[in-house]
C-alpha cells in the first residue's frame, strides 16, 4: 500500500545511546517532516525537508539531526539520547503543503 | 504568533448523534487552508478533511463536514451520526503565513462516543 513507512515501531534506549529512525515514502512527495508528540503538547516539528537536498530546523531541533537521503527517505538521528527525548515520533510527507500523510509512529523510551 | 486553538480538551457524544469540535485560528492572511486529522488509540494520524479559505462552500467528506466561518476565524469539524469508531483525538491544523509546508497544530480534542 502507498504511504509512509517508519521503523522501528518501538524502541527503548539507555541515556547516551544513539539511534536512527528511518522513514520512507512512496508517493513521490517533495516535502518530508519529523514530528514528536508529547502529552499536552500536541505535535511539534523537529526538522523538515522541503525537497531533496534541503533540510531545515523546526520548533524543537536540539538533540536531533536529519538526513534526506533521496526523495523517498528522510532519517532522524539521536546522537546521545536523553530522557527528555522520550516521545512518540512521526514522519510525514506532503506535496505543496496539502494532504499530509503520516507514518504509523515510533514510540521511543529513553531510560 | 500564528496559533490554533481547540478549546475542548474532551467531548462526549451519544452514538448516532452529531457532534461539533471547535477550532479557531489566528491569521492575517488572505489565503490559507485548514486541516482536520483523527488519531485513534492505535496512534496513527488520519487525514479527514481540508478546506481552503477561498472555497465558497463548506467542505464535506462523508460524515465529516467543516463549518468554516472566516469572520470568526473558526473552522469547526462536524461529525454526523457518530459511531463508536469515531472515539479518538482530533487535531486541527493550518499552514503558517508565508510557508505552506509547515503545519501549525492545535492541542487536540479527545472525543468519546458512548453506546
Amino acid at each position: 500500500n502507498a504511504g509512509v513507512t517508519q521503523t522501528p515501531k518501538f524502541q527503548v534506549l539507555k541515556t547516551g545511546q544513539s539511534m536512527t529512525l528511518q522513514c520512507a515514502q512512496d508517493m513521490n512527495h517533495n516535502s518530508m517532516y519529523w514530528y514528536r508528540q508529547d502529552p499536552g503538547m500536541g505535535l511539534r516539528l523537529i526538522y523538515y525537508s522541503a525537497s531533496e537536498g534541503t533540510t531545515d530546523k523546526g520548533e524543537v531541533p536540539n538533540g536531533y539531526n536529519v538526513s534526506r537521503l533521496n526523495k523517498r527517505e528522510f532519517s532522524l538521528r539521536l546522537e546521545s539520547a536523553a530522557p527528555s527525548q522520550t516521545s512518540v515520533y512521526f514522519c510525514a510527507s506532503s506535496e505543496l503543503g496539502y494532504g499530509y500523510t503520516f507514518g504509523s509512529g515510533t514510540r521511543l523510551t529513553v531510560v | 504568533a500564528q496559533k490554533i486553538t481547540q478549546t475542548q480538551p474532551g467531548m462526549f457524544v451519544q452514538e448516532k448523534e452529531a457532534v461539533t469540535l471547535d477550532c479557531t485560528y489566528d491569521t492575517s492572511d488572505q489565503s490559507y487552508g485548514l486541516f482536520w486529522y483523527k488519531q485513534p488509540s492505535s496512534g496513527e494520524m488520519i487525514f479527514l478533511i481540508y478546506q481552503g479559505s477561498y472555497d465558497e462552500q463548506n467542505a464535506t467528506e462523508g460524515r465529516y463536514s467543516l463549518n468554516f466561518q472566516k469572520a470568526r476565524k473558526s473552522a469547526n469539524l462536524v461529525i454526523s451520526a457518530s459511531q463508536l469508531g469515531d472515539s479518538a483525538m482530533y487535531f486541527c491544523a493550518r499552514p503558517p503565513a508565508g510557508n505552506n509546508r509547515k503545519l501549525i497544530w492545535g492541542l487536540g480534542t479527545s472525543l468519546a462516543v458512548n453506546p
